[in-house]
């Protein structure tokens, strides 16, 4: 079975910490994708970043960066120099084909001034 | 680009009634998928269609159908609405079936069953 486990529910930093939000999932499949999705006060998710499981390079964009590690199973997200704007719920997602998504259970980051 | 569409934004109805939640995929987008999103089971898969045809169902009941029209609208339909079925019902658009391509996702319809 499919399993993606955020183990932090909630986290608080103040504008300009560095944070880093951690996702482990679990999978039987030798292909498989993940996703990082941003979900604001307004209901949409966001997209944010996709990763294929053979692809294990990290990313970095803007103020974004991934970490992927196979060997542990986890697809961590770490956001530098945090900014109020950046307050939101962030979900990590697995899949293994077309739309089917198993998400996490979300963090919720909130970023004080 | 337009994005997705989904209407209505908000809904409430009475238990027992059923609803009709519509999703306007982004131009030229052929791929609809549905979540459902409560506060004590996260985002939940409901299904997800592909040229008209149900390509994928996650576990519910058969109370929760859903359908695809050739311009590539969906909707989905809840029968014998329970109280449970609260929740933030969102939809995603896909270019393709099967391309992992990233979801693009609709503000969502907020259903409240009273």
């Amino acid at each position: 079975a499919q399993k993606v486990t955020q183990a932090q529910t909630e986290i608080s930093v103040v504008e300009k910490e560095d944070v880093t939000l951690d996702c482990v999932y679990e999978t039987r499949d030798t292909t498989y994708y993940l996703f990082w999705y941003k979900q604001p006060p307004s209901g949409e998710l966001v997209f944010l970043i996709r990763r294929n499981s053979f692809d294990e390079q990290n990313e970095i964009s803007g103020r974004y960066s991934w970490n992927f590690q196979k060997s542990t199973s986890s697809f961590n997200f770490t956001i530098t120099a945090s900014q109020v704007v950046d307050s939101a719920v962030y979900f990590c997602a697995l899949s293994r084909q077309g739309g089917k998504l198993i998400f996490g259970q979300g963090t919720e980051l909130s970023v004080k001034p | 680009k337009a994005g997705v569409t989904q209407t209505p934004r908000y809904l409430i109805k009475t238990r027992g009634q059923q609803v009709t939640l519509s999703c306007s995929p982004i131009s030229g987008h052929r791929s609809v998928s549905w979540y459902q999103q409560t506060p004590g089971q996260g985002l939940q898969f409901l299904f997800e269609y592909f040229s008209e045809t149900q390509r994928n169902k996650g576990n519910f009941p058969g109370r929760f159908s859903g359908r695809q029209f050739s311009n590539s609208r969906s909707e989905m339909n809840v029968s014998t609405l329970e109280l449970g079925d609260s929740a933030l019902y969102l939809c995603a658009s896909y270019p393709g079936w099967g391309t992992n391509t990233e979801a693009f996702f609709g503000q969502g319809t907020r259903l409240t069953v009273v």
